[in-house]
């Protein structure tokens, strides 16, 4: 089951500059995309989400860009701080089901100070 | 703020055997799930759980797994007769109040499920 992908397991970043993180998707009827954030032993903390309609939504530093036609999204952080560093996951779910969310592989970011 | 619990934090057992593991969501959350990751896998989800009754459920959720909310606050999850396989960590979610979409849940800290 490949509908979410995250293509990239790892990026460094140093303090200061932007991460970019990205994700793709296969399925045509996701309408609603998340990013969460885990750090170990602990659950995934919700980031910051974007529905189908929109194509950016921002957040303080963090801001989702979605690009329906590619089926592709993106979480850039700036400026990225040290603190930021952890897993990164990318999820999604249909209007139709109640909230499943299906899940990226995950992408480890590492911010140096 | 408020935030999802559970517990154990880790929980080991043997082949065959019975566990529950359990969760406290958020008090006023609507939706309940389950999510297991298998280490170097990804978050795959188990169930959900709405008014009382599963909603939707994955094929992993077959019938060695139950669901209930015994008493209007604790959510739990059984595994009849565990495996070895079913070793990963469990993840409770909650979210939603009434008339809001059941996308932004929040997780609890996890169980490690350890079968030998």
């Amino acid at each position: 089951d490949q509908q979410v992908k995250q293509n990239s397991p790892s990026l460094s970043v140093q303090e200061g500059r932007i991460s970019i993180l990205n994700c793709d998707y296969t399925n045509s009827m996701f309408d609603y995309f998340l990013w969460y954030k885990k750090y170990p032993a602990e659950g995934p903390t919700f980031l910051i989400s974007i529905s189908s309609i929109k194509d950016k939504n921002e957040d303080g530093r963090f801001t989702v860009f979605l690009n329906k036609s590619a089926k592709h999204l993106s979480l850039h952080i700036v400026p990225s701080q040290p603190g930021d560093s952890a897993v990164y996951f990318c999820a999604a779910s249909e209007g139709t089901s109640y909230g499943k969310l299906t899940f990226g592989q995950g992408t480890i970011l590492t911010v140096h100070p | 703020e408020p935030e999802v619990t559970q517990t154990p934090s880790h929980q080991v057992t043997q082949m065959g055997q019975e566990v529950i593991l359990r969760c406290v969501p958020i008090s006023n959350h609507l939706y309940f799930y389950w999510y297991r990751q298998i280490l170097g896998q990804k978050v795959e989800f188990l169930v959900s759980f709405y008014n009382n009754e599963i909603s939707e459920k994955s094929e992993i959720f077959d019938d060695q797994f139950s669901v209930e909310r015994p008493d209007g606050s604790n959510f739990t999850l059984k595994i009849r007769s565990t495996k070895l396989e079913d070793s990963a960590m469990y993840f409770c979610a909650s979210y939603g109040t009434s008339g809001s979409k059941a996308y932004e849940q929040y997780f609890g800290p996890g169980t490690r499920l350890t079968v030998t």
